[in-house]
């Protein structure tokens, strides 16, 4: 157990629709990820938010978007969705420094499906 | 990008140690090398990761050659829970929460652990 919880841990929806998906990060860490895994893309880095901020932002569509909440629980926002977007999404969390503090640990995951 | 080049697959026998191998001729001095496995849709899991000493932990051993651009994963004593996707990634682990903390996955290596 990674101590990241996702949930919910399967989601089935309808093209069009938008779905949150929720993540809350390790006890103290400041830091959380978002990783999208299809298959033909792997894992694919989305967005990483720093105690409330947008830090960076990976190859997240214009459809999606995220918030990180002052609790540093973070939710990923799906909108408008395409079977393209059937895909597990992973949610990770890390603390800041060097080393093992900046290790990066992965929640379960939400497994979209969208059809 | 990929900094990264990994075998796709491997097997080993169980009980035996299985060797995982990973080059990166182009590693930058303050980058490290990390090491995640995936099992089956699983969140990816954190084993080891070391900038240029020879590290061990419970999970695994991670040995670094002397100029860095190559390194290989050994866990001493495969079980069949250890078939998984292996990644070997390097990334700054920065003191600061900047862009360069997110992972980067290649395809991995998938160890399959024969009885």
């Amino acid at each position: 157990d990674s101590g990241v919880t996702q949930t919910p841990k399967h989601l089935i929806t309808a093209t069009g629709q938008r779905v949150t998906l929720r993540c809350s990060p390790r006890s103290g860490d400041l830091s959380v990820y978002w990783y999208q895994q299809s298959l033909d893309q792997g894992l694919q880095f989305l967005i990483q938010y720093y105690n409330g901020e947008e830090r960076a932002k990976g190859n997240i569509l214009e459809r999606f978007s995220a918030q990180q909440f002052p609790d540093l629980h973070s939710e990923l926002n799906l909108s408008s969705l395409e079977l393209g977007d059937s895909a597990l999404y992973f949610c990770a969390s890390s603390g800041a420094g060097t080393g093992v503090q900046g290790t990066q640990y992965f929640g379960p995951g939400t497994r979209l499906t969208v059809l | 990008d990929a900094k990264t080049t990994q075998p796709p697959s491997m097997d080993c026998a169980e009980g035996r140690a299985a060797n995982l191998p990973c080059n990166h001729s182009t590693i930058s001095g303050n980058e490290y090398v990390y090491w995640y496995r995936q099992i089956h849709s699983q969140g990816p899991q954190y084993i080891i990761h070391g900038l240029k000493n020879n590290e061990t932990n419970e999970m695994a051993s991670l040995i670094i050659t002397e100029d860095r651009k190559s390194s290989t994963l050994i866990l001493p004593h495969a079980t069949l829970r250890d078939t998984a996707v292996y990644y070997c990634i390097v990334r700054v682990a920065g003191a600061r929460q900047t862009g360069a903390n997110n992972l980067f996955f290649g395809t991995g290596t998938r160890l399959t652990v024969i009885p």
